[in-house]
């Protein structure tokens, strides 16, 4: 099993400019996760899904947009970057909800410019 | 509301020595709480988890951490570090900081520093 993987790793991006930020587990878990990592923050919820179709908002959804079409996928989009998004994305999975162990990817650093 | 604090953001040990990593948390009902490591450039990794029971929880790598109701704490420990422990270490507790059960409230890190 690979568990979690993101792409890209390294993105940098004008002020403006959209991107999506890809999210895919193998492990046929039903909750997934996006969380950002600010140096000396540690990490926040940005949205999660209990389930191919259902999303709903974290602690920082402003700015990002999700959809969750399968079981496997998760994607990021950032429709209008803005400096303040600098940030390390990092996604994670779980089986459960409440007290399931979460899978954490490798991270996508993404910096706006 | 849920919220984690690590009180050391720093914290440097000699190779060999033991560790100890402290973590308060705030939260109304029985708190189910984790500690995650994370190296250089990688994700995270769960080193122990806590949900309800034995008051001291063993993990890999040698971790154990305990809960302490009374404190409101969950501090991690390893009796003997290696240089491959230097990493940053998150404490977290279920639940998130505005409300709702799903997704961690994670503290801000404690960067561990081994020296030789």
């Amino acid at each position: 099993n690979a568990g979690v993987t993101q792409t890209p790793k390294f993105r940098i991006l004008k002020i403006g400019q959209s991107m999506t930020l890809q999210c895919t587990q193998d492990m046929n878990h039903n909750y997934m996760y996006w969380y950002r990592q600010d140096p000396g923050m540690g990490l926040k919820l940005i949205y999660y899904s209990v389930g191919a179709g259902i999303t709903d908002k974290g602690e920082v959804p402003n700015g990002y947009n999700v959809s969750r079409s399968t079981t496997e996928d998760f994607p990021l989009r950032l429709e209008l970057a803005a400096p303040s998004q600098t940030s390390v994305y990092f996604c994670a999975s779980s089986y459960g909800g409440r007290g399931e162990t979460q899978y954490f990817g490798p991270g996508t650093r993404l910096l706006v410019l | 509301a849920q919220s984690v604090t690590q009180p050391d953001i720093h914290i440097t040990v000699s190779e060999g020595a033991s560790l100890e990593l402290r973590c308060n948390y705030s939260y109304g009902a029985t708190p189910y709480l984790f500690w995650y490591v994370q190296s250089p450039g990688q994700g995270l990794q769960l080193l122990l988890k806590y949900f309800s029971g034995d008051t001291l929880v063993q993990g890999i790598k040698g971790f154990e951490a305990e809960f302490k109701r009374s404190q409101s704490s969950f501090n991690l420990r390893k009796p003997s570090v290696h240089w491959s422990d230097a990493a940053e270490y998150f404490c977290a507790v279920a639940g998130r900081s505005g409300g709702g059960a799903d997704g961690l409230t994670f503290g801000k890190g404690t960067h561990l520093i081994i020296q030789p």
